[in-house]
């Protein structure tokens, strides 16, 4: 079975320094990866994902995540952070398809990043 | 509409009575997945629908839970019989093609469902 791993419940960082939100993940096979983030009382908004090639991949709002096969992690980061990305963010995977053609995409219970002025 | 739109917004409801969530896909999104969010729990996944049939409903908690999505578009998510441990926010996604694929979600802003 996949699974989905963020380590931190939350993360404070003050504005203007980088910040880092880790994923780890384990899948049969190569993984697809996803980050979301959900502001308070909306829906999740896609930043990036990772299917294949580059492992540093760039996403919305200056957000980037690095892939690392040996690690098996996906971490988001952000060299300048705002204070408008406090926000929660979750981190997600979906192994191959099967036979079927579908594969469930796993999400992980999401941390909260607080930025302070 | 832009985006995937959910309704109603917020819901009240007596334990053991019915509720139906309705979910507006973005045009032309032929998957559609139903997901609960609970307080510190993360995402639950609850139902996958492609086109109008659901090749995966194991995600259902039980057999008061039941969804169905008409002309490929909007889907309705039924509670029968609501318990206080449903309440939550559901939340609605599309996407385009196969769940299989490399396609990201779309999802709606949530029906918060509060079961007193």
């Amino acid at each position: 079975a996949q699974s989905v791993a963020q380590p931190e419940d939350q993360v404070n960082v003050a504005e203007g320094n980088p910040l880092t939100v880790k994923c780890t993940y384990s899948v049969s096979g190569n993984p697809y990866l996803f980050w979301y983030v959900q502001y308070p009382n909306r829906g999740l908004q896609f930043l990036l994902k990772y299917i294949t090639g580059d492992n540093l991949v760039k996403g919305s709002y200056g957000f980037e995540a690095e892939f690392n096969k040996s690690q098996t992690s996906f971490h988001l980061k952000k060299p300048s952070a705002l204070v408008s990305d406090s926000a929660l963010y979750f981190c997600a995977v979906r192994g191959p398809s099967m036979n079927s053609g579908y594969s469930t995409l796993t999400f992980g219970k999401g941390t909260m990043l607080l930025v302070s002025p | 509409g832009a985006g995937v739109s959910q309704s109603p917004s917020n819901k009240v409801t007596e334990k053991g009575k019915d509720v139906e969530l309705r979910c507006d896909p973005i045009s032309g999104h032929t998957a559609l997945y139903w997901y609960r969010q609970s307080l510190g729990q993360g995402l639950e996944f609850l139902i996958y629908f492609q086109g109008n049939s659901a090749p995966d409903k194991s995600g259902l908690p039980s057999d008061r839970f039941s969804a169905e999505r008409t002309g490929g578009s909007v889907s309705t998510l039924t509670i029968q019989r609501t318990q206080q441990e449903d309440s939550a926010v559901y939340l609605c996604a599309s996407s385009f093609g196969t769940s299989g694929g490399t396609y990201e979600q779309y999802f709606g802003p949530g029906t918060r469902l509060t079961v007193t």
